[in-house]
């Protein structure tokens, strides 16, 4: 059973432009979360969709937006850069939601010069 | 703003000794508490998902226990060997809007 997928794995972008970022889930989750991990930070919540639907949003700018398609693959997308938005960005898969046990993608480390 | 704490943020431990670590979270409200070991290079990877006051789960040499009225869950590793150098994070789980918090992680190096 193929894991989470995540990509590009690696990204330079510049201030001011956008930059999608993709998570396809394990077959069968319809679940899937974002998160961006920063120095000294924890895990910080994006958002989460299930079905489509974003289910749940953490306090992130507006800058910052996301889907999912029919077949569970999201995407991220961070729209106007900024320097502060340099990350390791993961995206999570799950049967159901939050509650259930995440499966994990090895994430997309975002640079921004 | 939910709280998710960990203790300590970062461990020496001996090969062969055994270490415990806490995770400390809202007492109300509470749905469940994940625990996630993340070593170097490597995705997040669950450990445990907890969601009943009084739950012990063990998986080899970690066990976990649970403790929902006072908020507190601790992670063991009985006999550390090399390849248990991680950081280990847990998550809480609370009801409502059941939105995963994570805490800033355990960094924990095991020396040989």
């Amino acid at each position: 059973k193929a894991g989470v997928t995540q990509t590009p794995r690696y990204l330079i972008k510049t201030r001011g432009q956008q930059v999608t970022l993709s998570c396809s889930p394990i077959s069968g989750h319809r679940s899937v979360s974002w998160y961006q991990q920063t120095p000294g930070q924890g895990l910080q919540f994006l958002f989460e969709y299930f079905s489509e639907t974003q289910r749940n949003k953490g306090n992130f700018p507006g800058r910052f937006s996301g889907r999912q398609f029919s077949n569970s693959r999201s995407e991220m997308n961070v729209s106007t850069l900024e320097l502060g938005d340099s990350a390791l960005y993961l995206c999570a898969s799950s049967l159901a939601g939050q509650r259930d046990i995440q499966y994990f993608g090895a994430g997309t480390r975002l640079s921004v010069l | 703003i939910l709280n998710v704490e960990q203790s300590p943020q970062s461990l020496h431990v001996q090969e062969g000794d055994s270490t415990n670590f806490t995770c400390s979270f809202p007492s109300s409200n509470f749905y469940a508490l994940h625990w996630y070991r993340w070593e170097t290079a490597k995705s997040p990877e669950a450990l445990f998902v907890m969601t009943l006051n009084g739950d012990e789960k063990k998986k080899g040499r970690i066990s976990a226990t649970l403790n929902t009225k006072e908020g507190y869950s601790y992670l063991y590793i009985k006999g550390s060997q090399p390849e248990d150098s991680a950081t280990y994070l847990c998550a809480f789980c609370n009801f409502g809007n059941e939105k995963l918090t994570f805490g800033t992680g355990t960094r924990l190096t095991i020396i040989p």
